[in-house]
């Protein structure tokens, strides 16, 4: 079964810091990987999308990694701010025509 | 970005009743998708479109229909709403680009089954 996994659930850290999210995919034939920030109560914005022949993708203080052989990919936060707390997503396109998601981790940013 | 939009926004209905949700979205991609979204669950696929007419089922389709009469509008339909689906359910549309398969989601429409 194709499963992703965000751990840990949830992450405080102090404002400032640079930060790792991590995310682990059981199958290594993925196509994508895609990750999402979602405020409380709002829908998925999407933040970075790497496809399967790409190592990492960078926007602005925010860098995606993907080891596909390993099974994992990290979303780095340089430079933390109160505006980055949010719930962070891993999706994975397995290319069996939907996105698979891990259950997310919520990080709070501690002015 | 694509515009893609849900309505209603927020819907409470009574068990038995039947509900439908729409999705609209203003561009022509091909595939669209319904997914609900739990606490302790994350989101989970209920029923995806690849065309007019065509749908397939995801892993939590039981109690739902779906319906895509124009390349736009996608339906989600509760045949008889029960508590059990009350959830926050998402719209999504894939973007396909020179085989890059990115993914954009409307703003969600909660549903509260009393």
């Amino acid at each position: 079964k194709q499963e992703v996994t965000q751990i840990p659930a949830a992450l405080s850290v102090p404002e400032g810091e640079n930060l790792v999210l991590n995310c682990s995919f059981t199958d290594s034939a993925i196509y994508n990987l895609q990750w999402f920030r979602q405020d409380p109560g709002k829908g998925l914005t999407s933040l970075l999308l790497i496809q399967s022949s790409q190592r990492e993708q960078t926007s602005g203080r925010l860098n995606a990694s993907l080891d596909k052989s390993s099974g994992r990919s990290t979303l780095y936060i340089a430079a933390s701010q109160p505006g980055d707390s949010a719930t962070y997503l891993c999706a994975v396109y397995f290319g069996n025509e939907k996105l698979t998601f891990g259950t997310g981790t919520r990080l709070t940013i501690i002015p | 970005d694509a515009g893609i939009t849900q309505s209603p926004r927020h819907k409470v209905t009574e068990t038995g009743t039947p509900v439908t949700l729409r999705c609209h979205q203003t561009e022509n991609h091909r595939y669209m998708y319904w997914y609900r979204q739990d606490p302790g669950h994350g989101l989970r696929l209920i029923h995806y479109s690849y065309g007019v007419k065509d749908t397939d089922k995801g892993e939590v389709s039981d109690g739902y229909s779906v319906s895509r009469s124009k390349t736009e509008d996608f339906l989600l339909t509760l045949e008889s709403a029960t508590s059990s689906q009350t959830s926050v359910y998402f719209c999504a549309i894939r973007i396909d680009s020179n085989s890059n398969y990115g993914y954009t989601f409307g703003s969600g429409t909660r549903l509260t089954v009393v």
